[in-house]
């Protein structure tokens, strides 16, 4: 079974600097890979994801994230903080072809941006 | 443009009574989801439905109950029966199968009981 693991639930940085927030996954076969942002009362927004291809992609807001599969880990990074940055941020599995969509989703890493 | 719909955004309920979340997308997605967010919990399954007229429970069904009558809606109703309701719902829905599309969230019903 898939699972996946938020490191630090949460995050502080200073304006300017580089945001890095850590998931790992555990699966039997290569997953599909997801971060989802979530600012305060609203719903989940897609920020990135990795279904195939190019391990390093490119999301919204100057996010990027780098599938590695030696290291199980789909790392969200972002070379400079801005204060709108500030938001609880989700990682997430699922299986490709499985027989459910199901999501398996991390416990979430809440960043705060310190001016 | 294709979306999810919860409504109401903010509903307060008094105890002992049930009241009902809607759920609404026009995504043509087989699939939809109800979650529960509690501070610091994250997002904890409450049902899923895979296709009309057919749903399952997820990790803390107890106390909801939801019907899946049209593919377009997915509503949920969280009855007396919830001991602790006071929570943020996120509804979702996704294809049925491939995986590669993920989840669309609509923007959530803040539940407190007064």
């Amino acid at each position: 079974a898939q699972s996946v693991t938020q490191l630090g639930s949460h995050v502080s940085v200073s304006e300017g600097a580089l945001v890095l927030l850590r998931c790992n996954y555990s699966s039997s076969v290569p997953p599909y890979l997801f971060w989802y942002v979530q600012y305060p009362n609203q719903g989940l927004q897609l920020l990135l994801k990795y279904t195939t291809g190019a391990t390093l992609v490119k999301g919204i807001n100057g996010f990027e994230a780098e599938f590695k599969k030696s290291e199980t880990s789909f790392h969200l990074t972002k070379p400079s903080a801005h204060m709108s940055d500030a938001a609880e941020y989700f990682c997430a599995v699922t299986l490709p072809g499985g027989a459910t969509n199901k999501l398996i989703f991390g416990t979430g890493t809440l960043l705060a941006v310190q001016p | 443009d294709g979306g999810i719909t919860q409504s109401p955004k903010y509903l307060f309920r008094k105890e002992g009574q049930n009241v009902t979340l809607s759920c609404e997308q026009n995504l043509n997605h087989d699939a939809m989801y109800w979650y529960r967010q509690d501070p610091g919990q994250g997002l904890r399954l409450i049902y899923y439905s895979q296709i009309v007229n057919d749903f399952q429970k997820g990790d803390i069904a107890e106390g909801y109950s939801v019907s899946r009558e049209k593919k377009e809606s997915f509503p949920l109703t969280v009855t007396s029966a919830q001991k602790n309701p006071t929570a943020f719902y996120l509804c979702a829905s996704s294809p049925r199968r491939g995986g590669a599309e993920g989840y669309t969230f609509g923007s959530g019903t803040r539940l407190t009981v007064v």
